[in-house]
Parts: C-alpha cells; sequence; structure tokens
C-alpha cells in the first residue's frame, strides 16, 4: 500500500515542549506533503518535501525525510495550546493524487 | 482570493434518500479532488477531475456514487440511496495544476453528511 501510516496515532504534550510526529511509508515517492486538521473539518497544507530533499523549516516546524528508511518526521517546536489538531502526511507518488495517512492527534495542554 | 467552499456544511437525511454535495473550487484552480473522511480516520480518495480530461474514478466506493464537473469550475458529488455507512465528512480539495500529483491542495471545510 503506498498510504503513509503515522507514528503515533495519539500525543499529549503540554505547551512549550516539542511535539514529534512521524510517518513510514513503502513505496517510492515524488514528494511527501503534511497537513494540520482542525476539528474533523477543512484541511491546511503545512510543507511539502521533495523526495530529493532531507531537511525542511517552514517557522517552527521542520520536516525531515528519509528516503532510504522510508520515512518522515514533523517537528514542532515550542507548541502552543493552537496546535491542537490532527496531522497527516500524504504521499504523492508520480499520481494524481494524494494517498493520506490515518494521522495523529495531537493535544497540546496551557 | 475566496477559497474553496461546500455546501451544504451539514446534511442530515434519511436511509435510501439521494442526496448532492456542491464543491465551488478556488478560481482557476483546474484540479479537483473529492474525499471522505470517516470519524477519526484518514481520507478516503474518491474522485479526480483534471480540465477536459476524463476523471479518475477509481475511489468511488460503490455506483451509487457519481460526481461531474461543470465548466471545469463547480462540482457535485451525488450518492443516491444513500445507507448508514455512507456517513461521513466529504471533503473537497482543487490545486491550481497538475504535475504528477506535485501541487499543494487547498481544503474546503466539508460537508458532515449524517445517514439516519
Amino acid at each position: 500500500s503506498q498510504q503513509g501510516e503515522e507514528d503515533p496515532q495519539a500525543l499529549s504534550i503540554q505547551e512549550g515542549e516539542n511535539a514529534t510526529m512521524n510517518c513510514s511509508y513503502k513505496t517510492s515517492i515524488n514528494n511527501l506533503q503534511w497537513y494540520r486538521q482542525n476539528s474533523g473539518r477543512g484541511l491546511v497544507h503545512l510543507i511539502l518535501i521533495r523526495s530529493n530533499e532531507r531537511e525542511k523549516h517552514s517557522g517552527r516546524l521542520r520536516v525531515t525525510l528519509d528516503t532510504s528508511k522510508k520515512s518522515s518526521s514533523l517537528l514542532i517546536t515550542a507548541s502552543r495550546a493552537a496546535d491542537t489538531a490532527s496531522y497527516f502526511c500524504a504521499l504523492s507518488g508520480g499520481y494524481n493524487k494524494l494517498i493520506f495517512g490515518a494521522g495523529t492527534r495531537l493535544a497540546v495542554h496551557p | 482570493g475566496a477559497g474553496v467552499s461546500q455546501s451544504p456544511s451539514n446534511k442530515v437525511t434519511e436511509k435510501g434518500k439521494d442526496v448532492e454535495l456542491r464543491c465551488d473550487p478556488i478560481s482557476g484552480h483546474t484540479a479537483l479532488y473529492w474525499y471522505r473522511q470517516s470519524l477519526g480516520q484518514g481520507l478516503e480518495f474518491l474522485i479526480y477531475f483534471q480540465g477536459n480530461s476524463a476523471p479518475d474514478k477509481s475511489g468511488l466506493p460503490s455506483d451509487r456514487f457519481s460526481a461531474e464537473r461543470t465548466g471545469g469550475s463547480v462540482s457535485t458529488l451525488t450518492i443516491q440511496r444513500t445507507q448508514q455507512e455512507d456517513s461521513a465528512v466529504y471533503l473537497c480539495a482543487s490545486s491550481p495544476q497538475v504535475r504528477g500529483g506535485t501541487d499543494t491542495q487547498y481544503f474546503g471545510p466539508g460537508t458532515r453528511l449524517t445517514v439516519l
């Protein structure tokens, strides 16, 4: 299956702590994207990392990609209560659609 | 400009009825996608439109599901003879162009469908 698998399924931390979520996959990819979803509604794109990139930053977000291990991680530094959401990785394998994993539910407590 | 919009935001229907869900993509976006998300689950791809090309219907779960996109803009997802297992949030997304799925997808707020 091309689907990414996020780990952990749920994560609970205190404000100010860092949150790390992982995504593993089985097939080759062109790029991998991370999305955030609040309250089970629309998703918001966070960051895209291409298969020839190893690390990307966007504000408090850091994404890494290890194509040899077929895994990616999303790090949120200095978390805030507003970061509480579900986070999904989505794989693009050169086909005209994204394949989403089941997501990690992050809860950041004040 | 305006983002992707979907209507209705919530729909409650009785088993066996037909429903139509609407998606207005971002103006100028040539690619449009429909996904379904059951409670606590990830997104399940349903169908994809790109310009005037034949749609990719590979994700539609049964022949009760159909979708069309008129004039390369607005799309309607139709579910006939709804079943309780159709209850889910239906999400629409659009992207400006397709390069092997590289593009960021912009999502609407979704339609929450409840089949009683």
